[in-house]
């Protein structure tokens, strides 16, 4: 089964809306998480890490303002898309790495946005 | 700046065959290196994890092979079948920030 879990899988929402994607590791605890986003035929690219207890750390080009993390657990953090607009609509995902043998790294299902 | 780079971008084959993917990256002090597999409209499944200690590994059809000195890694796939259809992402764990690096993918299309 799942080891991080994504919520919702896909969401359909108004332009200027809000909208939270959930990340919860189920049976280990993640200091850190990653955001990704990944626009059709594209590859994933890096959108901010989150830091459980602190700031997210955003990646050059994301605009921090529009695209809130919140790491309030160690098996949880959110990614909240304000105001959103058509071309916000994409591919996120999230991943926790699981430290120990091997440290790999776990990703959710993934959530599709579709801004209209 | 660590770049990861696949090629071919696309690959569509007649089932049965024998195929490689290549994945090709510019710092070679990697930690480990991950394929994965990308269905249309679903998340990433992690297929093959290779340390950077070990030179393959292996599951089932498929079989992933890391040359760090080359900067190279190829994801071999036996004996192809439709259900194999995929996007295919190579991924590079360097030792900082435990942050994924990834190629563009590989688009593979398994006809019957």
């Amino acid at each position: 089964g799942a080891v991080v879990s994504q919520h919702p899988s896909w969401v359909i929402c108004k332009s200027g809306t809000s909208v939270k994607i959930e990340c919860r590791s189920l049976d280990f605890q993640a200091t850190t998480m990653f955001w990704y986003r990944q626009f059709p035929k594209q590859s994933l690219m890096l959108m901010a890490t989150s830091n459980e207890g602190s700031k997210a750390t955003y990646e050059q080009g994301v605009e921090k303002d529009k695209f809130l993390i919140n790491h309030a657990s160690l098996t949880l953090s959110t990614l909240t898309v304000t105001s959103a607009h058509p071309e916000d609509s994409s591919f996120y995902i999230c991943s926790a790495p699981r430290t120990g043998a091997g440290n790999t790294i776990y990703f959710g299902e993934g959530s599709w946005l579709t801004v209209v | 700046k660590q770049e990861v780079t696949q090629i071919p971008a696309a690959l569509s084959v007649p089932e049965g065959e024998n195929l490689v993917l290549n994945c090709s990256f510019t710092d070679s002090a990697i930690y480990n290196l991950q394929w994965f597999r990308q269905d249309p409209g679903k998340g990433l499944t992690s297929l093959l994890l290779i340390q950077s200690s070990q030179r393959e590994q292996t599951s089932g059809r498929l079989n992933a092979s890391l040359d760090k000195s080359s900067g190279r890694s190829t994801l071999y796939i036996a004996a192809s079948q439709p259900g194999d259809s995929a996007t295919y992402l190579c991924a590079v764990l360097y030792n900082a920030g435990n942050m994924l690096t990834f190629g563009g993918g590989t688009r593979l299309m398994v006809k019957p």
